[in-house]
C-alpha cells in the first residue's frame, strides 16, 4: 500500500507488501531531515535521517527520499511486517529544533 | 546504555492544580528537550537546554509553564495552575550535540491529564 501526493493520516498496508508513507515540509532551509516511528505508549524511535544535500538514503528496510524542489519527504518501508504497525512523524530540523509533520498512523493487516 | 526516562508516566490533576514532570536524559548528553503533543495533533517544540542554561524557550505556551535544569542534569516542568488545555503528552529527549549525526532520543513521555 502506499499513499501518493498529499499526506494521508492513516496507511493500511498487507503483510509482506512495501508501504510509502509521504511528507509534505515548510521551511526551504531546513538542512536535516528526520523519519520518527512511535509506538503506543512510548516517545518516538529514530528510524533514519537524510542531509539536504542527499536525495536518497538507505537503511534496513527503509529508505528516504527528499525532493527538495516540491519539499517532499517519504519514507519507503520494505516487506512492511506486523512490527512495524506505529505512528510515522517526518521532522525537518535547523540546528536543534526539530518541526513535526502531522504523523501517519499505519496499520498492517495479516 | 539507560534512555531518557520520565516521570510520572501519566498524571491526571484537576484545573487549577500544579503538576510537575522529570525528566532524566541520557548520561553525558548537555542537549535536552522539552516537547509536547497536544490531542493527537503534531509534536511541538517547547524548550531547549544546553547543559542548565536556557538556549531557547520560544515554545513555552505561557507564563504558567517553567522549566529547570538545575546543575545541568535531569530537568524539571513545571505546570501552575494547570488548565484543560494543558492536556497532553510531554515529552523529553536529549543528545549529545545538535544537527546531523545528533539525533535526539526521545523518552516515553508524560501523559498528563486536566479534568
Amino acid at each position: 500500500g502506499e499513499s501518493v501526493g498529499l499526506h494521508l493520516p492513516t496507511l493500511s498496508v498487507q503483510e509482506g507488501d512495501n508501504s510509502i508513507i509521504n511528507c509534505a515540509y515548510s521551511n526551504s532551509a531546513s538542512d536535516y531531515f528526520i523519519w520518527y516511528k512511535q509506538e503506543s505508549g512510548k516517545g518516538p524511535q529514530f528510524i533514519i535521517d537524510i542531509r539536504s544535500n542527499m536525495d536518497k538514503r538507505q537503511g534496513q528496510r527503509v529508505t528516504v527520499l527528499l525532493n527538495k524542489t516540491v519539499k517532499h519527504l517519504s519514507l519507503q518501508i520494505a516487506a512492511t511486517q506486523p512490527g512495524d504497525s506505529a505512528v510515522y512523524f517526518c521532522a525537518e530540523s535547523n540546528d536543534y529544533k526539530l518541526s513535526f509533520g502531522a504523523g501517519t498512523t499505519v496499520t498492517v493487516r495479516a | 546504555e539507560a534512555g531518557v526516562t520520565q516521570f510520572p508516566s501519566h498524571s491526571v490533576i484537576e484545573k487549577g492544580q500544579t503538576v510537575t514532570l522529570r525528566c532524566d536524559p541520557i548520561s553525558g548528553h548537555d542537549n535536552l528537550y522539552w516537547y509536547r503533543r497536544v490531542m493527537g495533533k503534531e509534536i511541538k517544540f517547547l524548550l531547549h537546554f544546553v547543559k542548565e542554561s536556557k538556549q531557547d524557550e520560544s515554545g513555552m505556551p505561557n507564563n504558567r509553564f517553567l522549566a529547570e535544569r538545575t546543575g545541568g542534569t535531569y530537568s524539571t516542568l513545571k505546570v501552575q495552575p494547570a488548565e484543560l488545555e494543558d492536556s497532553g503528552v510531554y515529552f523529553c529527549a536529549s543528545s549529545q550535540a545538535t544537527g546531523y549525526n545528533s539525533p535526539l532520543h526521545f523518552g516515553n513521555g508524560t501523559r498528563l491529564t486536566v479534568t
